[in-house]
């Protein structure tokens, strides 16, 4: 059972909806991620979340707008997609170091939200 | 560029059959790697990681080896099984985020 959770598992919008992927960790992780995963490519990095702050933002097209309200949640609000943002969109979590703790961790996913754009 | 990459893009063995996974990566200052599992509709799952301080660790039917003279990291999976048909992934972490490849399909025959 997967300590990571998105919601939907699959989500079928038309380029001019507005729609929210959610992902909430079970595992008490101070980091959460978004990442894009099309086929045959490797995952993409969207969006780092650390204590709650945006630390990283991979070039990202404004059409996707992460939030995140606590260390628990992370949302990605969709706006205008177009069809190449058809994908596999996964969450992560970690325990990220802090103060200069160098013992590195694994990022834990959630099973995504396959987005299919019309 | 910087890059994390897999050898093969599919491996075919026997169910009982040791598997090896290969990577290859190319950023030296690189100091933690990890292996994931994808299954179908899934998401990656963790399967084990080591630190570059180390060339060698086992866990359970796994033993994930670091060569850092060749940048090479490797997946030994013990008497495979047909619940070990998946994507594997290879990833390196470099500061703040991780980098993975493009992962391996591996396909069990009964």
């Amino acid at each position: 059972e997967t300590g990571v959770t998105q919601t939907p598992r699959h989500l079928v919008m038309g380029m001019t909806n507005k729609k929210s992927l959610k992902c909430e960790q079970h595992l008490g992780h101070n980091a959460m991620y978004w990442y894009k995963q099309s086929a045959k490519k490797p995952l993409e990095l969207m969006f780092v979340y650390s204590l709650e702050e945006r630390v990283e933002n991979n070039s990202v097209p404004s059409r996707f707008s992460p939030e995140c309200p606590n260390s628990s949640h992370l949302f990605l609000h969709l706006h205008t997609l177009q069809p190449e943002d058809s994908a596999l969109y996964l969450c992560a979590s970690s325990q990220d170091p802090v103060s200069g703790d160098p013992n590195n961790q694994p990022q834990h996913f959630g099973d995504g939200t396959r987005l299919s754009i019309l | 560029g910087e890059s994390v990459g897999l050898h093969l893009p599919t491996l075919s063995v026997q169910e009982g059959d040791n598997s090896i996974i290969n990577c290859a990566y190319s950023n030296s200052a690189s100091d933690y790697f990890i292996w994931y599992k994808q299954e179908s509709g899934k998401g990656p799952q963790f399967i084990i990681d080591i630190r570059s301080n180390m060339d060698k660790r086992q866990g359970q039917r796994v033993t994930v080896l670091l060569n850092k003279t060749v940048k090479h990291l490797s997946l030994q999976i013990a008497a495979t099984q047909p619940g070990d048909s998946a994507v594997y992934f290879c990833a390196e972490n470099r500061g703040n985020d991780m980098r993975f490849g493009a992962g391996t399909r591996l396909t069990v025959k009964p």
